[in-house]
């Protein structure tokens, strides 16, 4: 059974810190996710990561950068926290698909972050 | 840019009866399409998904179509119950192999 862990399920922080969020999946996964979820807005990709070191920016990438040290281990960081980045965020991560031609993603529990 | 479009935004059924909820994407190119379901408090998890070559596919009282002409495909759920009230999403591949572009997503509320 697939499992990606986030070992932060809620935290809140103050604006200006810096916030790190971490994922770890056991699956030998190539692809690793980062996603935002707010209401209505579905689940929007902020980053994602096809190899170790490797990186892409999703839809929303601006006040995020990612970092994949380890196959298994993808952490998102928050430079400097603002109130609009209150929300849950969804790591996840796939096996390598072919151009347009996907595999199943895992989620993680998800980590409910409030910035005030 | 790629783009996934998901309605409605909410949906209210009786216990027993169908429900359908529809999505159109943008990328023509795009090979796979999973739909997700999300409970309250918990994660995203996979009920059923569907690829190029396959017209429809069914498990058990749920059942996805795909047309790929009109570049649309839908989740039908019949003979729904309670526990089938979640979040249902909808996704399309994107450009780059793996990566997946969601819909707004479903609010799905079965009445007892």
């Amino acid at each position: 059974d697939v499992k990606v862990t986030q070992s932060s399920r809620y935290l809140v922080k103050r604006t200006g810190e810096k916030v790190f969020l971490e994922c770890v999946q056991d699956m030998d996964h190539e692809n690793m996710f980062w996603y935002r979820q707010d209401p209505g807005l579905g689940l929007r990709l902020i980053y994602f990561s096809y190899d170790v070191k490797m990186k892409e920016k999703g839809d929303i990438p601006e006040g995020y950068s990612v970092s994949r040290e380890k196959k298994e281990r993808f952490s998102l960081i928050l430079e400097s926290a603002s109130t609009n980045q209150t929300s849950m965020y969804l790591c996840a991560s796939s096996l390598l698909g072919r151009r347009a031609l996907g595999n199943t993603i895992y989620f993680g529990e998800g980590s409910w972050l409030t910035v005030v | 840019g790629e783009n996934v479009e998901q309605h409605p935004s909410t949906l209210s059924v009786q216990e027993g009866d169908s429900a359908v909820i529809k999505c159109t994407y943008s990328d023509s190119a795009s090979n796979y399409f999973p739909w997700y379901k999300q409970e309250l408090g918990k994660r995203p998890q996979l009920i059923i998904d569907i690829r190029s070559n396959v017209g429809e596919k069914k498990d058990q009282r749920i059942a996805v179509t795909l047309n790929k002409t009109a570049k649309h495909f839908s989740l039908h759920i019949t003979e729904t119950q309670p526990e089938d009230s979640a979040v249902y999403f909808c996704a399309a591949t994107g450009l780059i192999g793996g990566k997946l572009i969601f819909g707004q997503g479903t609010t799905l509320q079965v009445k007892p």
